[in-house]
């Protein structure tokens, strides 16, 4: 069974930082690019960020460069999200997907900044 | 960056009935390399989105065939023929032919 499952998330105030990590499961994970995609609370989904299969390049919202850096272990099958200097408004459920086209997400961890 | 719209915004359909949604883009989604990288999930409430097609119209596993999807260039449509109970939540276009990849901002389909 194909799985996707994310931790890492809470509450954290404004200006900190959080690592979110991503295991995945049955299925070839270093054969897929991986990404992050956000949701804010009763709002819509939001691409973040993704990596290659190999980890050597990321690509990232304009929102969160330089702030975030994605990130994976072929060897352990994780992906992970570094994340500084975090705002409120980057309060949101975030969500690992695997494959260019977003085939198949984990269930999403919980991110809260606020003060 | 590409904006994509969607509509209408809200859809209450009668069980049985079909439903339709509409994505348009702000640009032409043919990439370069000639295909065109609309997709489009499902959310129920409460859940993680999933995949219902790739690429325009191609379904993925375990859809039902009730749903189809096409459409070119900036224009594509989503329909379930006969909605179920278990449609019911928010459906998501979202192209990935240009950079960043963006999302349009949702239909919530409801029971009437």
């Amino acid at each position: 069974e194909v799985q996707l499952v994310e931790s890492g998330g809470g509450l954290v105030q404004p200006g900190g930082s959080l690592r979110l990590s991503c295991g995945g499961s049955g299925f070839p994970f270093r054969n897929y690019w991986m990404n992050w995609v956000r949701q804010a609370p009763g709002k819509g989904l939001e691409w973040v960020t993704n990596i290659n299969k190999e980890g050597s390049e990321g690509y990232y919202l304009d929102a969160v460069k330089g702030r975030f850096t994605i990130s994976r272990d072929n060897a352990k099958s994780t992906l992970y999200l570094q994340m500084n200097n975090l705002r409120v408004e980057d309060t949101a459920v975030y969500y690992c997907a695997a494959g260019g086209y977003l085939d198949f997400w984990g269930q999403g961890s919980l991110v809260t900044v606020s003060s | 960056d590409v904006v994509m719209t969607q509509s209408p915004l809200s859809l209450p359909v009668t069980l049985g009935q079909p439903a339709f949604f509409s994505c348009r883009s702000s640009q032409s989604l043919v990439h370069s390399d000639g295909n065109t990288y609309l997709n489009w999930f499902h959310q129920r409430p409460g859940q993680s989105p999933r995949r219902l097609f790739y690429k325009i119209s191609n379904r993925d596993s375990g859809v039902p065939d009730r749903f189809s999807a096409s459409g070119s260039g900036s224009d594509f449509t989503l329909i379930i023929s006969r909605v179920e109970a278990e449609d019911v939540g928010i459906y998501y276009c979202m192209q990935g032919s240009r950079w960043p990849a963006s999302f349009g901002q949702g239909t919530k389909l409801e029971i009437k």
